[in-house]
């Protein structure tokens, strides 16, 4: 049962585009975080907010930025997309910071 | 720089075998260990975790060992099944932190 839910799951721009992805979860957990699975699969953490607080923040371009209005919700914007953005990009939630809970992912596509 | 270590990338088992992964990891903080599995087009969802108190976790033909002085863990799955095809990770995280995933294993199981 899908309780993380990311729109849209394929989205292919072009070089220097404005993208945006949306996630919301429906867990009421307090922290959620942005992950990209890159074509090896593999998983590196991009964002994490607890509360409306970034709490991590690792070592990602600057083009890219997560928004939240709410607990439920985290989105991410990247500014200008470059070709070595081409991933999935995977939202999760986690109620204590234990089990992460995975969206099914948006996959992006940069020509 | 890698933190979580996985072995091996892929793996080829016939039906009714067992299956064993690997994971080493670097940092003595980390407390928490869970492995997930991924399926195409999915993202990964919890499979099995295990905390540093303990060295062995099972549920039904999912096993995990966790030796704290030589800093693995192994995932074992008896009666491997075609189902379980699909991309294991390990990860590591200790308390309030994001989890570190390994590189992922894909795994095929051959009737």
């Amino acid at each position: 049962e899908t309780a993380v839910f990311q729109t849209p799951n394929y989205h292919v721009t072009q070089v220097g585009n404005e993208v945006s992805f949306n996630c919301k979860q429906t867990l009421g957990h307090d922290t959620m975080y942005w992950y990209k699975q890159d074509s090896k699969k593999l998983l590196k953490i991009m964002f994490s907010y607890n509360n409306k607080q970034l709490i991590v923040n690792e070592t990602v371009p600057r083009r890219f930025s997560p928004q939240s209005s709410d607990k439920a919700h985290l989105n991410l914007r990247i500014k200008s997309v470059e070709p070595e953005d081409s991933a999935v990009y995977l939202c999760a939630s986690s109620p204590r910071g234990d089990t992460l809970y995975f969206g099914a992912g948006t996959r992006l596509s940069v020509l | 720089q890698q933190q979580v270590r996985q072995s091996p990338q892929s793996l080829t088992v016939w039906e009714g075998g067992t299956t064993v992964l690997t994971c080493s990891y670097e940092d003595s903080t980390f407390n928490y260990f869970p492995w997930y599995q991924q399926f195409p087009g999915e993202g990964p969802a919890l499979l099995i975790s295990i905390l540093s108190v303990s060295d062995k976790k099972e549920d039904g033909r999912f096993t995990t060992f966790f030796n704290k002085r030589e800093k693995k863990l192994s995932l074992h799955i008896i009666d491997s099944q075609p189902g379980d095809s699909a991309t294991y990770f390990c990860a590591a995280a200790n308390s309030g932190t994001y989890q570190r995933f390994g590189t992922g294993t894909k795994l095929q199981v051959v009737p």
